[in-house]
C-alpha cells in the first residue's frame, strides 16, 4: 500500500470550505484512495473514496490530481461538528488491509 | 440493524491477566479487523479475518489471538496483558469483494495496571 502524507492540524472558519491535502506520491495505478474522519475517540467514519476521478456525495468532495500523486478533500460549509482527525488511505481495490496514520485534524472555529 | 457492536466498552486489568474483547456485526460482512489506537496516534491493524476460519496478522499482533468461527463474530483475545496494551480498541467489518466501505465500532477502552 502507498504511504500518504498528510499536515498534522489545520484550522477553518466556520461556514468556510475546508481543503485537507494529502500525499500520496508512490500510489499505483490501482490504489484507491480513501477519506475517513474520527470525532472525538469514535470509531472512524466513511467520508468518501476514488480512483481517478474527481467524486463527490452529500458529506464532501475528492479531487485527484490528474497523476494521482495527490489529492484534497472538501468539505464545502464547515460546521463546528466537523471538528475531528482526517485520515488519508491508498488502498488496493477488493484488499481491505486499511493502514492508518496519523491524519489531520481539523479545528472549525466559529 | 445494530452495526458493529463492541464490548465491554470499558475494562481494566491487571498485569498478566487475560481477556477477550467481543466483537459482532449483523451486516453478513465477510471481512472483520482489530485495531488499536494510542493517545494521539493513529489506528494500527492487529489481526484480520476474510472468512469464516480464515485470520492473518496485521501490523502488531504480538500478545494477540484471534479466531473466526462464525461469519458475525471475531472475538480478540489478549493472552497475558501488559500495561502497553492499554490502549482504545476498534472492530471493523465490511464486505470483501469490490470496493468497500469499512464499518467501525464504537471502540473498548482498556486499562492494564
Amino acid at each position: 500500500d502507498a504511504k500518504t502524507t498528510q499536515p498534522p492540524s489545520m484550522d477553518c472558519a466556520e461556514g468556510r470550505a475546508a481543503n485537507l491535502p494529502c500525499n500520496h506520491s508512490t500510489i499505483s495505478g490501482n490504489e484507491y484512495v480513501y477519506w475517513y474522519r474520527q470525532i472525538h475517540s469514535q470509531g472512524p467514519q466513511y467520508i468518501i473514496h476514488g480512483l481517478k476521478n474527481n467524486e463527490t456525495n452529500e458529506m464532501a468532495s475528492l479531487i485527484i490530481t490528474e497523476d494521482r500523486k495527490s489529492s484534497t478533500l472538501i468539505l464545502p460549509h464547515a460546521t463546528l461538528r466537523d471538528t475531528a482527525v482526517y485520515y488519508c488511505i491508498a488502498l488496493l481495490y477488493n484488499f481491505n488491509k486499511f493502514y492508518f496514520g496519523s491524519g489531520t485534524k481539523l479545528n472549525v472555529k466559529p | 440493524n445494530a452495526g458493529v457492536t463492541q464490548t465491554p466498552k470499558f475494562q481494566v486489568l491487571k498485569t498478566g491477566q487475560s481477556m477477550t474483547l467481543q466483537c459482532a456485526q449483523d451486516m453478513n460482512h465477510e471481512y472483520m479487523s482489530w485495531y488499536r489506537q494510542d493517545p494521539g496516534m493513529g489506528l494500527r491493524l492487529i489481526h484480520y479475518s476474510v472468512g469464516a476460519g480464515i485470520t492473518d496478522q496485521g501490523e502488531v499482533p504480538n500478545g494477540y489471538n484471534v479466531s473466526r468461527s462464525t461469519t458475525e463474530d471475531f472475538p480478540l483475545r489478549l493472552l497475558s496483558a501488559a500495561p502497553s496494551q492499554t490502549s482504545v480498541y476498534f472492530c471493523a467489518s465490511s464486505y470483501s469483494r469490490g470496493v468497500n466501505t469499512i464499518y467501525f465500532g464504537e471502540g473498548s477502552w482498556l486499562t492494564v495496571v
